[in-house]
Parts: structure tokens; C-alpha cells; sequence
């Protein structure tokens, strides 16, 4: 069965790098159609996607945060690894990955339906 | 910027029928966004429950229902019980490089 679990660094100071792991189990990176994706809260607030890697090596990031934002993936390790560069206090924040079927088996494209517990990743001096 | 707005809060009875809305700042959500909607209870990560606009996952209980209406992707809960209180967010697809996937704020339900 499918699961995803985030680990990270529980503190980063501004102006650092966060980087975030997420190690999956129950597919491989390599199935078709596949894709993790990652996704932020700040305390208390909605849900922000930040970016996804598919199985082909398609990458798509969030418009916004593109330029801070890189997401590679380690097949052999069942990792997809998130750097998010200049860290300031209001990246502070719960870091979920989740999984995505890029179609379902009609056809239509699929949600992210698997996700990690999430790891907190707060931005302080 | 699009922003993707959600009614803040709604209140439902139990055993009630609640309609939870998702709109677009860039006009009519239609079925080519594929709206996406999930549960948040308190501590916990997300949970799935519908995407494509209505379909369901295997795990989604029955009175859990998507649609559109209006302009609007539409999320209805029937039959409401107290473990239907949480935080629920929709997704919308815009494409493209643009744009991608943006979340709604979040509608808070409380069953009272």
C-alpha cells in the first residue's frame, strides 16, 4: 500500500536553504503516470502547492516561488527531494508530499490522493 | 494573481445537508480545472475525497458528492454526523506553466 513520509530539518535560520526528503513506499518513481508532489501550511492557514516531479522527469513548479524552488528525484532511494532557497520566517510552515496518478484508469486526470503525515519546518533566527 | 475563494465558515446540523462552494477569480470554474476537494481535521494532514469534479476514491464515504453549479465547483456532505467537523479545501487545475494548481482558503465546518 501506498504511503509517503517527509523528513527535514525542524529549524532553519533566514537566509538558508530548506531541504525536504520524501520517501515513498507501495510504487516506484518509475511507474507510469506517476507523480509526488509537495505542498505547504503555514500555522493555521490554507494549503499552498509548491511543486511536482512526474515520472518522465516533468517538473512543474508553483509560478510564484519558482525561482527559490527545486525539485529532483532519487529513483534507486524512492526519494523526491524539495530545496527551497532564501528562507525567510514566513516560509514557516507544515510541508506535506502526496502522491498523483497523472490519469485514472478512465482516463481523466487524477488527484493527489496519498499523502505524508507532514514535517514542520519553522524559519527562525 | 488568481485567488480561489471558499466561504470561510458554515454551521450544519446533524443530519443535515451542507454545500460547500469553490470559485474562481478568473471566472467559471469549469469541468477542465478537474476541482479537487479535501478533509482536514485538526493535527492531521489532509484526506482526499473527491477530484475530477465528482469522482470518488474508495475510501470516500457515500454522502460525500461533487458537482458544478453557478460558476462553481460544489462539494455537498448529506446526512451530516459530528465527524464530518473539519477544514475543507478545493484545488483547481489552471494549466499550463502559468499557473498550475491553486488551493482554496479552506471552509470550516462545524456540526452543531
Amino acid at each position: 500500500h501506498i504511503t509517503l513520509k517527509e523528513s527535514g530539518p525542524t529549524v532553519v535560520k533566514p537566509t538558508q536553504t530548506l531541504t525536504l526528503t520524501c520517501t515513498v513506499s507501495g510504487f516506484s518513481l518509475n511507474d507510469n503516470g506517476v507523480g509526488v508532489g509537495w505542498i505547504r501550511q503555514p500555522p493555521g492557514k490554507a494549503l499552498e502547492w509548491l511543486a511536482f516531479v512526474y515520472w518522465d522527469g516533468d517538473k512543474r513548479y508553483s509560478p510564484s516561488l519558482r525561482s527559490r524552488l527545486t525539485i529532483t528525484r532519487d529513483n534507486p532511494k524512492n526519494q523526491v527531494v524539495l530545496t527551497m532557497t532564501n528562507m525567510d520566517p514566513v516560509d514557516t510552515a507544515t510541508y506535506y508530499c502526496a502522491h498523483r496518478t497523472l490519469f485514472d484508469s478512465s482516463g481523466y486526470p487524477g488527484g493527489l490522493d496519498y499523502w505524508g503525515q507532514g514535517t514542520l519546518a519553522t524559519v527562525s533566527s | 494573481q488568481t485567488v480561489v475563494t471558499q466561504e470561510p465558515s458554515l454551521t450544519v446540523s446533524p443530519g443535515g445537508t451542507v454545500t460547500l462552494t469553490c470559485a474562481s477569480s478568473s471566472g467559471a470554474v469549469t469541468s477542465g480545472y478537474y476541482p479537487n476537494w479535501f478533509q482536514q481535521k485538526p493535527g492531521q494532514a489532509p484526506r482526499s475525497l473527491l477530484y475530477n469534479t465528482d469522482t470518488k476514491y474508495s475510501w470516500t464515504p457515500a454522502r460525500f458528492s461533487g458537482s458544478l453549479l453557478g460558476g462553481k465547483a460544489v462539494l455537498t456532505l448529506s446526512d451530516v454526523t459530528p465527524e464530518d467537523e473539519a477544514e475543507y479545501f478545493c484545488l483547481l487545475y489552471f494549466g499550463g506553466v502559468e499557473l498550475g494548481w491553486v488551493f482554496g482558503g479552506g471552509t470550516k465546518l462545524t456540526v452543531l
